[in-house]
Parts: structure tokens; sequence; C-alpha cells
């Protein structure tokens, strides 16, 4: 089966930094996705990570560890527009999504 | 990517009753898929819609409460059959692009009475 973790919750202010992780164990393993998404709203691709290591994009940064199962979404320079929940989920040839994390950006 | 749409928008719908989700993309593509998102709840995936042949559902879901087809390479449809407020959810379809990226459509919002 699959079992992918991530925290329920986490708050932050504007301008600051704030580190979702996402840990997994999965029967097979081709990737992994973050994904956006606002109340409401579908989600939206932010990043695919395939090998080992940091995928850089503006204020997004993603990393991944393929030995430890684990990966890591980087928000940096916090907007209120980033509340949104962030969804870790494992490609192995279908997708399946961790439970997803809300990020609230306070001012 | 891909452009995404989703007819209907949002449905309220009696139990017993059926409905019937359309996806279309705006290009052609090989990959599209049907999920689910249960109130406050993370994504999971129904089914694979495969072009000419019959879609690969997951464990948990079945055929004759989900079916699915797909004509052509650019539309989809799922049904809910038979509902009941259990299935109320947010019914989304997504495409796969470039071999890895995934897009999906803005959601159908169902609620079953």
């Amino acid at each position: 089966g699959q079992n992918i973790d991530q925290p329920t919750e986490m708050t932050a202010t504007e301008g600051a930094i704030v580190q979702i992780n996402c840990t997994y164990q999965t029967s097979g393993f081709n990737g992994l996705f973050w994904y956006q998404q606002h109340a409401g709203e579908a989600p939206t691709f932010l990043s695919y990570n395939v090998l080992d290591g940091l995928e850089e994009k503006g204020r997004f940064s993603s990393f991944l560890s393929r030995s430890k199962g684990y990966s890591y979404l980087l928000l940096k320079e916090l907007q209120m527009k980033d509340s949104a929940s962030y969804l870790c989920a494992v490609d192995d040839y279908k997708l399946s999504f961790g439970a997803g994390t809300t990020v609230t950006v306070r001012a | 990517s891909a452009v995404i749409s989703q007819k209907p928008s949002r449905d309220i719908c009696q139990r017993g009753t059926s409905l019937t989700i359309q996806c279309q993309v705006d290009s052609q593509v090989t990959m599209m898929f049907w999920y689910r998102q249960q109130p406050g709840q993370s994504l999971t995936l129904i089914a694979t819609a495969n072009q000419g042949s019959e879609a690969t559902y997951e464990s948990g879901f079945v055929i004759d409460k989900f079916p699915i087809s797909r004509p052509n390479l650019t539309f989809s449809t799922l049904t809910v059959s038979n509902m009941s407020p259990e299935d109320s959810s947010i019914y989304l379809c997504s495409v796969g692009v470039r071999g890895y990226e995934q897009y999906f459509g803005p959601g159908t919002r169902l609620t079953v009475t």
C-alpha cells in the first residue's frame, strides 16, 4: 500500500519561510509532485522531483531524497496569497496523494 | 499545460439517481484520470480512463458504480450511479502531459440529498 505523511497545518508570517515536509513509503516510485490547492479550487501543479536534490522555481523550491523517502516544499518570502493547502503526491504510474498541509499566512 | 473544462460545475441530486460528469481537454492527451475529493480530505484516484478500452479502476471503485467513457483523446465522462449522500464530493478529472505533469480540471461539486 501507499503511506504518505505530511503535517496537517502550518502557520507563518508574511515575508517568512515555511518548509512543508513529506515522508512516503510506497510500493513503487517514479517521482514526487507538489500541488497547491486554494479553497474551492482545483489543485495546481507546482513541482515534480525525480532525482535527489533541490529544484528551485522562484519563491518555491522542492527537495527529494529517494533513499530516505523524504521530500520538502520550501516557500520563501511568503505572501498572503500563499495561504492554501499543499499536497504531496507520489507518482507510481498513478498519483497517490497525502492528506495535504494547510498553510495560513498571517500579516 | 492543458486547458480542462468540466460540466456541470456543481449539482444537487437526489439519492438513487445518476449524474454524468463531462471532461473536455483542449488538446489530445493520452492519459486521463478521475479523482474524488471528499470534504476536508485529499484526492483519491477513482480510475484511469483509457481511450478505446475499459477504464482501469482502483481498489474500492467499481464500474457499475462509476462507469467511465473515453470515446477520443480529448473527452471523457464519469457517471456516478445510484447516488447516496456518501457520494457527496468533488469529482475532478486530470490529464497527463509531457509524460509526467498532471493538470486538473476545475472539478464538479456534487451534493446528494
